[in-house]
């Protein structure tokens, strides 16, 4: 089984500053790493994910994610944010082999963007 | 492209009546799993069906049953509503034997139960 924790519920963050959104994870077994957003009354897109090789992926929007095995974490970056970067953060993971493809979410984290 | 569709997108219903809300896949994908996300909360995983049959289970009673039909499209059904199970319900598709894909999510449908 997999659990995901995300150890921030909200963070504010001025506009244009750097953020860092913390996941950590559980897994007894490979898994594969991911990120969603979800904006207001819509349902999740896609940021980004991680399956193999370099332990920094970036993906859309400008954010990035660097996947750490020693402390099983999968942190989200972005170097300066916009107002539209205000929603919600899931990070999520689904094993890599074996039993049945399912993602787990953690509970998320709501970035709120200051002008 | 179409990706994940689902309907309807608010639906508002009384304690104790069913309730049936549809999905269709993205254009080739066969997998379609079904999450509820309370407010406030991350999306928690009701099921999942694959070749038309319901293959692994969250923690959700049996009122909720769902089905999928040979193109892949996805029902899923709530009997005996109750105040608790408003919230909005996801729909993700994804390919089985594309695990590093993810999930492609519809907009959800909102169920209000009063």
């Amino acid at each position: 089984a997999q659990s995901v924790t995300q150890l921030d519920s909200q963070v504010p963050v001025f506009e244009e500053a750097p953020v860092e959104l913390r996941c950590n994870y559980s897994s007894s077994v490979s898994v594969y790493l991911f990120w969603y957003v979800q904006y207001p009354n819509q349902g999740l897109q896609l940021l980004l994910k991680y399956l193999s090789g370099s332990t920094l992926v970036k993906g859309i929007n400008g954010f990035e994610a660097e996947f750490n095995k020693s402390q099983t974490s999968f942190h989200l970056r972005k170097p300066s944010v916009h107002i539209s970067d205000t929603a919600e953060y899931f990070c999520a993971v689904s094993p890599l082999s074996g039993g049945y493809q399912k993602v787990t979410f953690g509970t998320g984290t709501k970035l709120q963007v200051i002008p | 492209d179409a990706g994940v569709t689902q309907s309807p997108t608010h639906l508002i219903k009384t304690r104790g009546q069913q309730v049936t809300l549809r999905c269709s896949p993205k254009s080739g994908h066969d997998t379609v799993s079904w999450y509820q996300q309370a407010l406030g909360q991350g999306p928690q995983f009701i099921f999942q069906y694959y070749e038309e049959e319901e293959r692994q289970r969250g923690n959700f009673p049996d009122r909720f049953s769902g089905h999928q039909f040979p193109n892949y499209s996805s029902e899923l059904n709530v009997n005996a509503l109750l105040l608790g199970d408003s919230a909005l319900y996801l729909c993700a598709s994804s390919l089985d034997r594309a695990r590093s894909y993810g999930y492609t999510f519809g907009s959800g449908t909102r169920l209000t139960v009063v």
